[in-house]
């Protein structure tokens, strides 16, 4: 069965910082990992989308990087900002169609 | 239409009560799922459609819970004899390809409909 574990659970840093958001999966055969992220009382936004042939993908300020051997996703913000406060999820499309969503990590930009 | 969008917002019923979720995907989307979130914790999958039919419905908690796509657009997901622990914010989510074995299928999100069972 395939579980997804996001860690830190939460985080709060000073504006300007570099910072990593890490996930982890149990099954490697997925046929992707996507990085999601919800503000409060909000649905989901996708920020970027790995397909399981990649190593990563960048938007912006934001790198994903996707280790499937080891069952492993980093997400990498640079130069934090508040508006970068939100929950940051992690999930892996597995069978196909279903897809398997961590906790979530909470992150606080502080101004 | 513009983005994924769910109605009602809100909705708050009482124990052993019959309620439907509607989810409205994007235009043109052929794929449909269906989660549900509790406070703190991650979208659960419920079920997914591709077209007009359940291709996954396996996370369904139980037969109190159905889901329909009759014209492979709008979605209704029905709850019957509700019970407050089925109380979580339910999810629609769209995306243009889900089919099986594909890649690079980015899920568009719906903004949920909070249900309260009393």
């Amino acid at each position: 069965k395939q579980e997804v574990t996001q860690i830190p659970a939460a985080l709060s840093v000073p504006e300007g910082e570099n910072l990593v958001l890490n996930c982890s999966f149990t099954d490697s055969a997925i046929y992707n990992l996507q990085w999601f992220r919800q503000d409060p009382g909000k649905g989901l936004t996708s920020l970027l989308l790995i397909q399981s042939s990649q190593r990563e993908q960048t938007s912006g300020r934001l790198n994903a990087s996707l280790d499937k051997s080891s069952g492993r996703s980093t997400l990498y913000i640079a130069a934090s900002q508040p508006g970068d406060s939100a929950t940051y999820l992690c999930a892996v499309s597995t069978g196909g169609f279903k897809t398997i969503f961590g906790a979530g990590t909470r992150l606080f930009v502080k101004a | 239409g513009a983005g994924v969008s769910q109605t009602p917002s809100n909705k708050v019923t009482e124990k052993g009560k019959y309620v439907e979720l509607r989810c409205d995907p994007i235009s043109g989307h052929t794929a449909l799922y269906w989660y549900r979130q509790s406070l703190g914790q991650g979208p659960e999958f419920l079920i997914y459609f591709q077209g007009t039919g359940a291709a996954d419905d396996s996370g369904l908690p139980n037969d109190r819970f159905f889901a329909v796509r009759p014209e492979g657009s709008v979605s209704t997901l029905k709850i019957q004899r509700t019970e407050r622990g089925d109380s979580a914010v339910y999810l629609c989510a769209s995306s243009s390809l889900g089919l099986a074995g594909a890649t690079g299928d980015t899920q568009y999100f719906g903004p949920g409909t909070r249900l309260t069972v009393l």
